[in-house]
């Protein structure tokens, strides 16, 4: 069965030290997106993509970076890893847009992230 | 993008009780579609609806789109423990891409 995956499951670290994330799906969707989960804001968009070498970024971008080097990856990259970037972290994927048929999005289990 | 305002925040409800989440935006929406993550889990897609007054059902979950397409509504009947979670409404970006606005969402909690 398709899947999307995500490593590590949990992760500490220290302030300033460049921390990646990463997700793989096996739906081979086009779009793949990183979200960031915290008490009182929901689901905010990091990053997102639509296709391989394409990268865009979310209304929470600042300290984030993306790459996309095939169809089933898209790693995230903290750069110098900061307090108020502990969270949970959802990579999500979904397919070609098409209003006339379900266009969901399919997440991933989730990071949780600490920064100490 | 469209923004949606979701309410309540949170909602504690005894078990057999009906359950409402709002969703609500000052402009016109192309589509809502709904998810509900389950504690400690990942959010999991529910229904997508586009048009104009639609209402649409899954078991004891009824999904209604509003006729100005400004706003929507998940209603539970008799929620059951196993309705726990926190519930999100979300706007697909309209033009052919994928890229999804959420609400806040609304956690509920089920007392037995």
């Amino acid at each position: 069965d398709a899947e999307i995956t995500q490593s590590p499951r949990h992760k500490i670290t220290e302030t300033g030290r460049q921390v990646t994330l990463a997700c793989h799906q096996t739906w081979n969707h086009n779009n793949m997106f990183w979200y960031r989960q915290d008490l009182g804001h929901g689901l905010r968009l990091i990053h997102y993509s639509y296709g391989v070498h394409d990268t865009n970024k979310g209304e929470v971008s600042d300290g984030y970076s993306v790459s996309r080097s095939n169809t089933e990856d898209l790693p995230l990259t903290l750069e110098s890893a900061a307090s108020s970037q502990t969270s949970v972290y959802f990579c999500a994927s979904s397919g070609l847009a098409d209003m006339s048929s379900y266009n969901e999005q399919f997440f991933g289990p989730g990071t949780r992230l600490t920064v100490l | 993008g469209q923004q949606v305002m979701q309410i309540p925040q949170y909602q504690h409800v005894q078990e057999g009780e009906d359950f409402t989440t709002y969703c609500n935006s000052s402009t016109t929406l192309s589509n809502i579609q709904w998810y509900k993550q389950r504690p400690g889990g990942h959010p999991v897609f529910l229904i997508q609806l586009v048009k104009s007054g639609e209402v649409k059902k899954q078991k004891r979950l009824t999904f209604q789109f509003g006729e100005a397409k400004k706003n929507s509504s998940l209603h539970i009947t008799a929620t059951q423990t196993t309705d726990v979670g926190t519930y999100f409404c979300a706007v697909l970006n309209s033009g052919g891409y994928q890229k999804v606005t959420f609400g806040i969402g609304t956690k509920l909690q089920v007392i037995p």
